[in-house]
């Protein structure tokens, strides 16, 4: 089955720096990459996404690319604000058969004033 | 877009009882699905709940543990079973909704179980 890898387990960064989150992923058939993001107490939040046939996605301050030769995706936050700070997770599945995403282990950002 | 409610939204358990989750969605979807979150921990599929029929049960979850009824496409039910304080975790139940884009995947609020 899928196994989804996520690094670093922990990030700090000063407001205004970029973040990058890494994920690694096995099976290759998976064609579709959500990044979550998820405050304390709060339910996950999808931030953005990416399938298969895309390498790069862009929304506003977050982007996310992919590499499928490597199997790997990266999350790319820019210009970072205080509210970035949360646990952003990376997922992969299969959009057309079984749609069950499996989540990688998850990153803590931490964004200081 | 699909709007998932929970109920209840958190409980806290004495070892050896159960406990059912109700998930409820605002609309008709073919697939439902229940995660577990541990305590600082990522989601884990426990398993996808069918219509009609059993539960899929992903690999270290089984039935008489997590017992799971669909009885229709907006409803679904977890029961955690025995429990022990090993199983102190949050629930949530989501699914993909339904329609032509099968994007975005929606989490219930999630019910935050303790179990003493």
């Amino acid at each position: 089955g899928e196994n989804v890898e996520q690094h670093p387990s922990t990030l700090s960064v000063q407001e205004g720096d970029s973040a990058v989150i890494k994920c690694t992923y096995s099976d290759s058939a998976s064609n579709y990459f959500p990044w979550y993001k998820q405050e304390l107490g709060k339910r996950p939040q999808l931030i953005i996404d990416i399938r298969s046939n895309v390498g790069e996605k862009k929304d506003q301050r977050i982007a996310v690319t992919l590499n499928k030769t490597a199997k790997h995706f990266s999350l790319h936050i820019t210009e970072t604000q205080p509210e970035d700070s949360a646990v952003y997770f990376c997922a992969a599945t299969r959009m057309d058969s079984s749609y069950k995403l499996i989540f990688g282990s998850g990153t803590r950002l931490l964004v200081r004033p | 877009s699909a709007v998932i409610s929970q109920k209840p939204s958190r409980d806290i358990c004495q070892r050896g009882t159960s406990l059912t989750i109700q998930c409820q969605v605002d609309s008709q979807v073919t697939m439902m699905f229940w995660y577990r979150q541990q305590p600082g921990q990522s989601l884990t599929l426990i398993a996808t709940a069918n219509q009609g029929s059993e539960a899929t049960y992903e690999s270290g979850f089984v039935i008489d543990k997590f017992p799971i009824s669909r009885p229709n496409l907006t409803f679904s039910t977890l029961t955690v079973s025995n429990m022990s304080p090993e199983d102190s975790s949050i629930y949530l139940c989501s699914t993909p909704g339904q329609g032509a884009i099968y994007n975005e995947q929606f989490f219930g609020p999630g019910t935050r179980l303790t179990v003493l």
